[in-house]
């Protein structure tokens, strides 16, 4: 089934470890995007790709990394882990940026 | 700054009707998303508002006003399997979604 698979679905990590979520997309869509969701706030866009090549800041990107070397992937690293970055963190693309998004299923990440 | 402002809970009947209002500022408007997240699963579209009106789509329906910075969701015969949070996005002027923090609906029987 065409979707968007993340990778893996939940990590325990030691602080100060790094660490390298993985998504992958089949559907051939030009935007990737990923967000972590903490209880009582909405979805909040850490680094977003409109196209193969390219890669921009979103609202909090600060520990995070992530390059887009193909269409198909795009690799969220965190490199050198922090308590507050406990969180789930979801991986979305689109056909473009007018498109809506769709979710893959989530990584649940906890840093202790 | 940016604000998207949704309930944080509503609780619900099976088989009645319910309205979630999105009340949002942006900078920038271009296009209002209503997605719907069951507990420990990914957001799932649900509708597209880019102009004033309503849009419907079966048993859901999703209201915008652009002057009034206002969206609602209409959920009608409702089913427990309804029962999720909602979520509201604006999409701004960098085509970046903003997010509010859902609202949880509570379906009894």
């Amino acid at each position: 089934i065409a979707g968007i698979t993340q990778a893996p679905t939940s990590q325990i990590l030691a602080a100060g470890r790094r660490m390298t979520l993985r998504c992958t997309q089949d559907m051939r869509h030009n935007a990737m995007y990923w967000y972590r969701q903490d209880l009582g706030l909405g979805l909040r866009l850490i680094h977003y790709s409109n196209t193969a090549g390219t890669t921009g800041k979103g609202e909090v990107p600060d520990g995070y990394s992530v390059s887009r070397a193909n269409t198909d992937d795009f690799p969220l690293t965190l490199a050198s882990a922090v308590p507050s970055q406990t969180s789930v963190y979801f991986c979305a693309s689109s056909e473009s940026v007018n498109q809506p998004q769709h979710f893959g299923d989530g990584t649940r990440l906890s840093i202790l | 700054g940016q604000n998207i402002d949704q309930p944080t809970e509503m609780t619900a009947t099976e088989g009645a009707i319910v309205q979630i209002n999105c009340t949002y500022q942006t900078s920038g408007f271009n296009g209002l998303f209503w997605y719907q997240q069951h507990a420990g699963e990914a957001p799932t579209f649900l509708s597209y508002n880019v102009l004033d009106g309503l849009e419907e789509k079966g048993r859901f329906s999703s209201f915008l006003s652009r002057s009034k910075g206002y969206s609602y969701l209409l959920l009608k015969e409702l089913q427990m399997k309804d029962s999720a949070s909602y979520l509201c996005a604006v999409r701004d002027s960098n085509y970046q979604l903003i997010w509010g923090a859902g609202t949880k609906l509570i379906i009894k029987p």
